[in-house]
Protein backbone atom coordinates (compact mmCIF):
# COMPACT_ATOMS: atom_id res chain seq x y z
CA UNK A 1 0.00 0.00 0.00
CA UNK A 2 1.13 3.32 -0.65
CA UNK A 3 1.72 5.80 2.29
CA UNK A 4 2.98 8.83 0.78
CA UNK A 5 1.22 10.75 -1.83
CA UNK A 6 2.44 13.86 -4.17
CA UNK A 7 0.77 16.75 -5.41
CA UNK A 8 0.09 17.64 -7.87
CA UNK A 9 0.52 14.63 -10.13
CA UNK A 10 2.20 16.72 -13.27
CA UNK A 11 4.15 20.35 -13.02
CA UNK A 12 5.28 22.76 -16.08
CA UNK A 13 6.97 25.45 -15.37
CA UNK A 14 9.80 28.13 -17.03
CA UNK A 15 13.24 27.51 -17.01
CA UNK A 16 14.98 29.91 -13.79
CA UNK A 17 11.09 30.05 -12.40
CA UNK A 18 10.54 28.01 -8.39
CA UNK A 19 8.93 24.76 -8.19
CA UNK A 20 7.01 23.21 -5.27
CA UNK A 21 5.64 20.19 -4.72
CA UNK A 22 4.30 18.58 -1.77
CA UNK A 23 4.06 14.61 -0.17
CA UNK A 24 1.04 13.99 2.43
CA UNK A 25 1.23 10.86 4.38
CA UNK A 26 -0.87 8.80 6.77
CA UNK A 27 0.66 7.45 9.79
CA UNK A 28 3.47 8.52 12.00
CA UNK A 29 7.05 7.97 10.08
CA UNK A 30 10.93 7.80 11.42
CA UNK A 31 11.60 10.10 8.47
CA UNK A 32 10.59 11.16 5.03
CA UNK A 33 12.49 10.90 1.65
CA UNK A 34 12.80 12.54 -1.63
CA UNK A 35 14.13 11.04 -4.98
CA UNK A 36 14.16 12.14 -8.29
CA UNK A 37 13.91 9.66 -11.62
CA UNK A 38 14.95 10.54 -15.06
CA UNK A 39 13.30 8.86 -17.64
CA UNK A 40 14.36 5.29 -18.04
CA UNK A 41 16.44 5.79 -15.08
CA UNK A 42 17.22 4.48 -11.30
CA UNK A 43 16.22 6.30 -8.48
CA UNK A 44 18.33 9.10 -6.67
CA UNK A 45 18.32 10.30 -3.34
CA UNK A 46 17.90 13.43 -2.62
CA UNK A 47 17.12 14.72 1.04
CA UNK A 48 16.54 12.53 4.07
CA UNK A 49 14.48 14.66 6.59
CA UNK A 50 14.07 13.20 10.31
CA UNK A 51 10.43 13.02 12.14
CA UNK A 52 12.59 15.46 14.30
CA UNK A 53 13.36 17.90 12.13
CA UNK A 54 11.22 21.01 10.46
CA UNK A 55 13.33 22.12 7.21
CA UNK A 56 16.47 20.66 5.16
CA UNK A 57 18.51 22.29 2.52
CA UNK A 58 20.89 20.98 -0.24
CA UNK A 59 22.23 23.06 -3.02
CA UNK A 60 18.73 24.22 -4.66
CA UNK A 61 16.68 21.92 -2.74
CA UNK A 62 14.43 22.81 0.38
CA UNK A 63 12.38 19.96 2.19
CA UNK A 64 9.73 20.53 4.96
CA UNK A 65 8.34 18.70 7.33
CA UNK A 66 5.17 19.73 8.75
CA UNK A 67 4.75 16.16 11.46
CA UNK A 68 1.55 17.86 12.73
CA UNK A 69 -0.27 18.19 8.81
CA UNK A 70 1.62 14.61 8.16
CA UNK A 71 2.88 17.00 5.07
CA UNK A 72 6.07 17.53 2.97
CA UNK A 73 6.97 19.94 0.61
CA UNK A 74 9.97 19.99 -1.94
CA UNK A 75 11.30 23.43 -3.27
CA UNK A 76 13.56 23.54 -6.18
CA UNK A 77 14.56 27.13 -6.80
CA UNK A 78 16.04 28.33 -10.26
CA UNK A 79 14.76 25.43 -12.16
CA UNK A 80 17.08 24.19 -14.77
CA UNK A 81 16.10 22.11 -17.93
CA UNK A 82 18.12 18.78 -16.04
CA UNK A 83 15.61 19.39 -13.45
CA UNK A 84 12.94 17.49 -15.66
CA UNK A 85 12.38 14.45 -14.09
CA UNK A 86 9.48 12.44 -11.96
CA UNK A 87 10.03 12.84 -8.38
CA UNK A 88 8.99 10.65 -5.11
CA UNK A 89 8.39 10.88 -1.60
CA UNK A 90 8.77 7.75 0.44
CA UNK A 91 8.39 7.02 4.06
CA UNK A 92 9.85 4.97 6.65
CA UNK A 93 7.48 3.79 9.24
CA UNK A 94 9.15 1.82 12.21
CA UNK A 95 11.47 -1.20 10.76
CA UNK A 96 9.52 -1.23 7.24
CA UNK A 97 11.18 -0.61 4.25
CA UNK A 98 10.73 2.51 2.01
CA UNK A 99 6.89 3.07 0.65
CA UNK A 100 7.09 5.37 -2.59
CA UNK A 101 4.20 7.87 -3.42
CA UNK A 102 2.72 8.17 -7.30
CA UNK A 103 5.46 11.06 -7.98
CA UNK A 104 4.85 14.43 -9.21
CA UNK A 105 6.06 14.29 -12.95
CA UNK A 106 7.78 17.90 -13.56
CA UNK A 107 8.87 19.59 -16.96
CA UNK A 108 10.77 22.54 -17.10
CA UNK A 109 10.16 24.89 -20.38
CA UNK A 110 13.44 26.20 -21.98
CA UNK B 1 32.28 3.75 -4.31
CA UNK B 2 30.73 0.78 -6.29
CA UNK B 3 26.64 1.28 -6.79
CA UNK B 4 24.16 -1.46 -6.83
CA UNK B 5 24.47 -3.76 -9.93
CA UNK B 6 21.61 -5.37 -11.35
CA UNK B 7 21.62 -7.88 -14.04
CA UNK B 8 20.02 -8.24 -16.82
CA UNK B 9 19.47 -4.69 -18.07
CA UNK B 10 16.60 -6.09 -20.25
CA UNK B 11 14.47 -9.23 -20.67
CA UNK B 12 11.91 -10.33 -22.98
CA UNK B 13 9.68 -13.65 -21.98
CA UNK B 14 6.44 -15.31 -22.80
CA UNK B 15 3.32 -15.80 -20.44
CA UNK B 16 4.51 -18.87 -17.89
CA UNK B 17 7.72 -19.47 -18.43
CA UNK B 18 9.84 -18.00 -15.30
CA UNK B 19 12.69 -16.05 -15.17
CA UNK B 20 14.92 -14.43 -12.39
CA UNK B 21 16.73 -11.20 -11.67
CA UNK B 22 19.84 -10.49 -9.80
CA UNK B 23 21.21 -8.01 -7.34
CA UNK B 24 25.01 -7.14 -5.62
CA UNK B 25 24.29 -4.31 -3.48
CA UNK B 26 26.65 -1.92 -2.18
CA UNK B 27 29.28 -3.33 -0.01
CA UNK B 28 28.51 -3.35 4.19
CA UNK B 29 24.31 -2.23 3.54
CA UNK B 30 22.57 -4.40 5.50
CA UNK B 31 18.98 -3.40 3.55
CA UNK B 32 18.14 -4.71 0.72
CA UNK B 33 14.72 -3.90 -1.66
CA UNK B 34 12.89 -5.55 -4.02
CA UNK B 35 10.75 -3.33 -5.93
CA UNK B 36 8.37 -3.19 -8.93
CA UNK B 37 7.61 -0.39 -11.11
CA UNK B 38 4.89 -0.46 -13.43
CA UNK B 39 5.26 2.50 -15.72
CA UNK B 40 3.69 5.66 -15.03
CA UNK B 41 3.52 4.35 -11.21
CA UNK B 42 5.46 4.49 -8.08
CA UNK B 43 8.05 1.95 -7.03
CA UNK B 44 6.03 -0.59 -5.03
CA UNK B 45 7.84 -2.75 -2.49
CA UNK B 46 8.00 -6.23 -3.42
CA UNK B 47 10.42 -7.27 -0.13
CA UNK B 48 12.59 -6.15 2.37
CA UNK B 49 15.28 -7.72 3.75
CA UNK B 50 17.91 -7.49 6.74
CA UNK B 51 21.16 -8.68 6.16
CA UNK B 52 19.37 -12.42 4.90
CA UNK B 53 16.38 -12.32 6.91
CA UNK B 54 13.04 -11.12 5.36
CA UNK B 55 11.50 -8.08 6.67
CA UNK B 56 8.96 -7.12 4.84
CA UNK B 57 7.48 -9.40 2.06
CA UNK B 58 3.75 -8.35 2.23
CA UNK B 59 3.32 -7.49 -1.26
CA UNK B 60 4.99 -10.30 -2.60
CA UNK B 61 2.84 -12.22 -4.54
CA UNK B 62 3.97 -15.01 -3.27
CA UNK B 63 1.94 -17.93 -5.47
CA UNK B 64 4.63 -16.90 -7.92
CA UNK B 65 7.54 -14.24 -6.42
CA UNK B 66 10.08 -15.72 -4.50
CA UNK B 67 13.22 -13.95 -3.72
CA UNK B 68 16.64 -14.91 -1.26
CA UNK B 69 19.20 -13.05 -0.11
CA UNK B 70 22.28 -15.82 0.62
CA UNK B 71 24.80 -14.86 2.79
CA UNK B 72 23.09 -11.66 3.49
CA UNK B 73 25.03 -10.10 0.26
CA UNK B 74 23.74 -10.55 -3.20
CA UNK B 75 19.94 -11.29 -3.46
CA UNK B 76 17.74 -13.40 -6.33
CA UNK B 77 13.85 -12.61 -7.19
CA UNK B 78 12.27 -14.98 -9.32
CA UNK B 79 8.61 -14.99 -10.77
CA UNK B 80 7.11 -18.27 -11.84
CA UNK B 81 5.05 -18.36 -13.83
CA UNK B 82 5.29 -14.80 -15.25
CA UNK B 83 2.14 -13.14 -15.90
CA UNK B 84 1.12 -10.59 -18.54
CA UNK B 85 0.95 -7.54 -15.54
CA UNK B 86 4.29 -8.60 -14.13
CA UNK B 87 5.54 -6.31 -17.19
CA UNK B 88 7.14 -3.99 -15.24
CA UNK B 89 10.96 -2.44 -14.07
CA UNK B 90 12.72 -4.66 -11.03
CA UNK B 91 13.84 -1.88 -9.07
CA UNK B 92 16.85 -3.63 -6.03
CA UNK B 93 18.10 -0.76 -3.88
CA UNK B 94 20.30 -1.34 -0.43
CA UNK B 95 21.09 0.75 2.70
CA UNK B 96 23.13 1.10 5.52
CA UNK B 97 20.04 0.56 7.82
CA UNK B 98 16.63 0.75 7.63
CA UNK B 99 16.24 4.37 8.32
CA UNK B 100 19.05 5.73 5.97
CA UNK B 101 19.20 6.68 2.06
CA UNK B 102 18.44 3.99 0.02
CA UNK B 103 21.02 3.81 -3.37
CA UNK B 104 18.81 1.97 -6.41
CA UNK B 105 20.57 0.12 -9.33
CA UNK B 106 19.61 0.83 -12.73
CA UNK B 107 16.42 -2.10 -12.83
CA UNK B 108 15.47 -4.78 -15.42
CA UNK B 109 12.94 -3.72 -17.71
CA UNK B 110 10.83 -6.98 -17.87
CA UNK B 111 8.53 -7.40 -20.77
CA UNK B 112 6.68 -10.45 -21.07
CA UNK B 113 4.40 -11.47 -24.04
Amino acid sequence: SQQGEEDPQALSIQEGENATMNCSYKTSINNLQWYRQNSGRGLVHLILIRSNEREKHSGRLRVTLDTSKKSSSLLITASRAADTASYFCATVIGADGLTFGKGTHLIIQP
Amino acid sequence: EAGVAQSPRYKIIEKRQSVAFWCNPISGHATLYWYQQILGQGPKLLIQFQNNGVVDDSQLPKDRFSAERLKGVDSTLKIQPAKLEDSAVYLCASSFSENTEAFFGQGTRLTVV
